[in-house]
């Protein structure tokens, strides 16, 4: 049973240009969770979504960042003109339904993002 | 706003010992509390849930408590070994969806 795949494990990037992130959930999970966490930081939320739907993006920053989960294929979190202070590592989660309480999102191992 | 800490921030103990790990909330409006472990480099690593109706969860040398009404929960890590040592954090999830994260407790549990 694979678990939630994140690709690339590293990323590195220079000011300006663009970073696509990718995760592929659990088999027969639904909804995707972008988290975000800084160094020293903890983890940020930055977005919940499920099929072809963003269901909440209240942590998603207001200008560059965009993220998708279309109805084939993995997640994407784009940063478009990345700055140094996207330098973080961006994990992926999955729950195969409204958790409502009952169970645990599932983690990747998340996208090392390094700025230039 | 929900806020999640967890004290202390590090922590380093001799194997052996047992030791218990604190997060607390300031809303208590939550369907649960979930505590984790990361690894350096690594994920996370889910180790318990305890949903709101509930005061604890086992599973093995780990329990977890959860008071609710007190915004507190605490990870209680008995006859702790070397492999125990990384990070370990706690996150609640109210009505959103959404987990919120404290910034972890690092543990380092020397041979």
């Amino acid at each position: 049973n694979a678990g939630v795949m994140q690709n690339p494990r590293h990323l590195v990037r220079r000011r300006g240009q663009e970073a696509r992130l990718r995760c592929s959930p659990m088999k027969g999970h639904s909804h995707v969770y972008w988290y975000r966490q800084l160094p020293e930081e903890g983890l940020k939320f930055m977005v919940y979504l499920q099929k072809e739907n963003i269901i909440d993006e209240s942590g998603m920053p207001k200008e560059r960042f965009s993220a998708e989960f279309p109805k084939e294929g993995p997640s994407i979190l784009r940063i478009q003109q990345v700055v140094r202070g996207d330098s973080a590592a961006y994990f992926c989660a999955s729950s195969p339904d409204r958790t409502g309480g009952n169970q645990p999102q599932h983690f990747g191992d998340g996208t090392r993002l390094s700025i230039l | 706003k929900q806020e999640v800490t967890q004290i202390p921030a590090a922590l380093s103990v001799p194997e052996g010992e047992n030791l218990v790990l604190n997060c607390s909330f300031t809303d208590s409006a939550i369907y649960n509390l979930q505590w984790f472990r990361q690894d350096p480099g690594k994920g996370l690593t889910s180790l318990l849930l305890i949903q709101s109706s509930q005061r604890e969860q086992t599973s093995g040398r780990l329990n977890a408590s959860l008071d609710k009404s007190s915004g507190r929960s605490t990870l209680y890590i008995a006859a702790s070994q070397p492999g125990d040592s990384a990070t370990y954090l706690c996150a609640v999830q109210g009505g959103s969806e959404k987990l919120v994260f404290g910034k972890g407790t690092k543990l380092t549990v020397n041979p």
